[in-house]
């Protein structure tokens, strides 16, 4: 069965650092979701991305986030200087727009720890 | 702005008892619905969703839910719960095609022998 993959499962950074989370959505899939939960707090939506670009973004996306698709089959966010509040389980998701009910399908997460 | 209120944090039952997990949601227009499932250390599993017919879905493992569109619920069900559903369970509510997830705080299920 087809399934969203994340990488690094687990990544630790000094603050101020550059971090890039890496998602292979699934492979006809053309919507693509990052989410992040914070230790024992609710999923909360960063940004969904559609043919190329940015479709929606929380407030929680400033301009320290960046979403990018270098290729076919990856999706990447970054973070430029990491913040100790940054420190989370982020999950990247992707739902195939053919389906009406918005299935969207997660990866099992990376967890950013910033020290 | 869509949300999602689930009231219990912490939800314990014996194996082999029923279970129902609440979940409320603010929408102004019908939403689509989800109930989804995390293990300690893993993702997020879909169990089961809603978005428009029958008003009590069926979904994976055992589990069901019921749309009361009176009550802005979701409620999420199960008749005998096994321990291994021990798990954090997550209702959702998304509001169109391929629309962002409003997740509630979830409710972590404890299941005692």
């Amino acid at each position: 069965e087809p399934e969203v993959t994340q990488t690094p499962s687990h990544q630790v950074t000094q603050m101020g650092q550059e971090v890039i989370l890496r998602c292979v959505p699934i492979s006809n899939h053309l919507y693509f979701y990052w989410y992040r939960q914070i230790l024992g707090q609710k999923v909360e939506f960063l940004v969904s991305f559609y043919n190329n670009e940015i479709s929606e973004k929380s407030e929680i996306f400033d301009d320290q986030f960046s979403v990018e698709r270098p290729d076919g089959s990856n999706f990447t966010l970054k973070i430029r200087s990491t913040k100790l509040e940054d420190s989370a389980m982020y999950f990247c998701a992707s739902s195939d727009l053919g389906q009406a009910n918005n299935e969207q399908f997660f990866g099992p997460g990376t967890r950013l720890t910033v020290l | 702005a869509q949300s999602v209120t689930q009231p219990d944090i912490h939800i314990t039952v014996s194996e082999g008892a029923s279970l129902e997990l609440r979940c409320n949601y603010s929408y102004g227009a019908t939403p689509y619905l989800f109930w989804y499932v995390q293990s300690p250390g893993q993702g997020l599993q879909l169990l089961l969703k809603y978005f428009s017919g029958d008003t009590l879905v069926q979904g994976i493992k055992g589990f069901e839910a019921e749309f009361k569109r009176s009550q802005s619920s979701f409620n999420l069900r199960k008749p005998s719960v096994h321990w291994s559903d021990a798990a954090e369970y997550f209702c959702a509510v998304g509001t169109g095609t391929a629309s962002k997830l409003t997740f509630g705080t979830g409710t972590r299920l404890q299941v005692t022998l």
